[in-house]
Order: structure tokens, then C-alpha cells, then sequence
């Protein structure tokens, strides 16, 4: 079975602050694909990132970055120096690749509030 | 700017009502889905439309009825519902393609409230 765990369901740092949102996932396919989704209060789900299983390099997105570790089922996601704008819910999700429209496996969110 | 256009963003409507959800993208993608997302909850998948034709159907009540008039444009048809079926409605497109994964694109949502 498919599931993906996201801990913390609310988060609250203060502006300029450095917050990592954690994301540990279950899967028995040998290939498959991990998003992460951002969701502010006007409700569209924003992507952010894809990455791929056999791609174990993090990635850098100007403020985001993006840490996967296989070995430990987790795909972290980290923003430096926060702002009031990434205030929103965080959607990691997980699907496989056995047919190109597979279900997409959400985790529950984490929501993320910065403080001015 | 979202590439997934949704109308209306917003809706009221009674529970003996006939009304439509719609979606168009202009991506080029051959797959299009239907979700819901109740408050503090995850996207649930509802329908999955693939070339045109339904692939996907989550054991979803028949007063819900998708539709695909053509590659671009997918509705979703809403009658007799219920209060409980007050949601945000999330239109999505992707390729259907094996090489390119299956990066969903979402749109805004129609924020659904049933009286």
C-alpha cells in the first residue's frame, strides 16, 4: 500500500525564519514520483516540485530546497528565511508509474503560518 | 497564473438545483480529473477522464456527472446534492505520458456550498 505521512499538521515561525516541513512516505514499487504542493487560502494547489526515484540529488529553488533520502523514506522540504507570503497548506505527495495517470497519494498537509 | 481555469469560483446552490462546474486547459494534456477537498483535508480523487473518455470513476454518487465535450474542456454536472457535499471542487490536468511522470496541474477550485 501507498501512504504518505506529513507529522506536523500546523507549523508557526516568526519572518526571516529557516522551517523544514517533513514528509516520509510508503511505497512498494521500485519506481514512483514525489510532489510537493503549495496551497494558499485562495485554494489552488500550486506545484512545486517532482522528483524521481532514482534521482537522490536535493535541488535548490531559490529559497526552497528540497532534501530526498530513499534510505529513509523521507522527501523534507526546507524554506530559508521565510516570508508572510509562504504562508499556506504544504502538500507532499506520492505516485507510482504504472500507468501515466496513476492516483496521486496525498499526505494530510502541514500548514504553515509565518509571523510578521 | 494557473493554465487550469475553473468557473464559476464560487457557488450557492439548493439541494433541488441542477448547476455545472466548469474547466478548460489549454496545456495540451490528455488527462483531465475531477477532486474534492473538504476543509483541513487532502484533495480526494473523484474522476479520472483519459483521451476523452472516463478512466477513473471513485465509486462517486451518481448526482455527480463528469463530462469531456473534447481535449480541452471537462464539466462536472451537479444535481440533488446535499449540504455535506459543500467542498472546494479541484479541476486538474496532466500528460499521459509514462516518460514525463504525471505532474498534475491544478486549477483555482469552485468553492461549492449547498443550502
Amino acid at each position: 500500500a501507498q501512504k504518505v505521512t506529513q507529522a506536523q499538521t500546523e507549523i508557526s515561525v516568526v519572518e526571516k525564519e529557516d522551517v523544514t516541513l517533513d514528509c516520509v512516505y510508503e511505497t512498494r514499487d521500485t519506481t514512483y514520483y514525489l510532489f510537493w504542493y503549495k496551497q494558499p487560502p485562495s485554494g489552488e494547489l500550486v506545484f512545486l516540485i517532482r522528483r524521481n526515484s532514482f534521482d537522490e540529488q536535493n535541488e535548490i529553488s531559490g529559497r526552497y530546497s528540497w532534501n530526498f533520502q530513499k534510505s529513509t523514506s523521507s522527501f523534507n522540504f526546507t524554506i530559508t528565511a521565510s516570508q508572510v507570503v509562504d504562508s499556506a497548506v504544504y502538500f507532499c505527495a506520492l505516485s507510482g508509474l504504472k500507468t501515466s495517470y496513476d492516483k496521486v497519494i496525498f499526505g494530510p498537509g502541514t500548514s504553515l503560518s509565518v509571523i510578521p | 497564473d494557473t493554465e487550469v481555469t475553473q468557473t464559476p469560483k464560487h457557488l450557492v446552490m439548493g439541494m433541488t438545483n441542477k448547476k455545472s462546474l466548469k474547466c478548460e486547459q489549454h496545456m495540451g494534456h490528455r488527462a483531465m480529473y475531477w477532486y474534492k477537498q473538504k476543509a483541513k483535508k487532502p484533495p480526494e480523487l473523484m474522476f479520472v477522464y483519459s483521451y476523452e473518455k472516463l478512466s477513473i470513476n471513485e465509486s462517486v454518487p451518481s448526482r455527480f456527472s463528469p463530462e469531456c465535450p473534447n481535449s480541452s474542456l471537462l464539466n462536472l454536472h451537479l444535481h440533488a446534492l446535499q449540504p455535506e457535499d459543500s467542498a472546494l471542487y479541484l479541476c486538474a490536468s496532466s500528460q499521459v505520458r509514462q516518460s514525463s511522470g504525471n505532474t498534475i496541474y491544478f486549477g483555482e477550485g469552485s468553492w461549492l456550498t449547498v443550502v
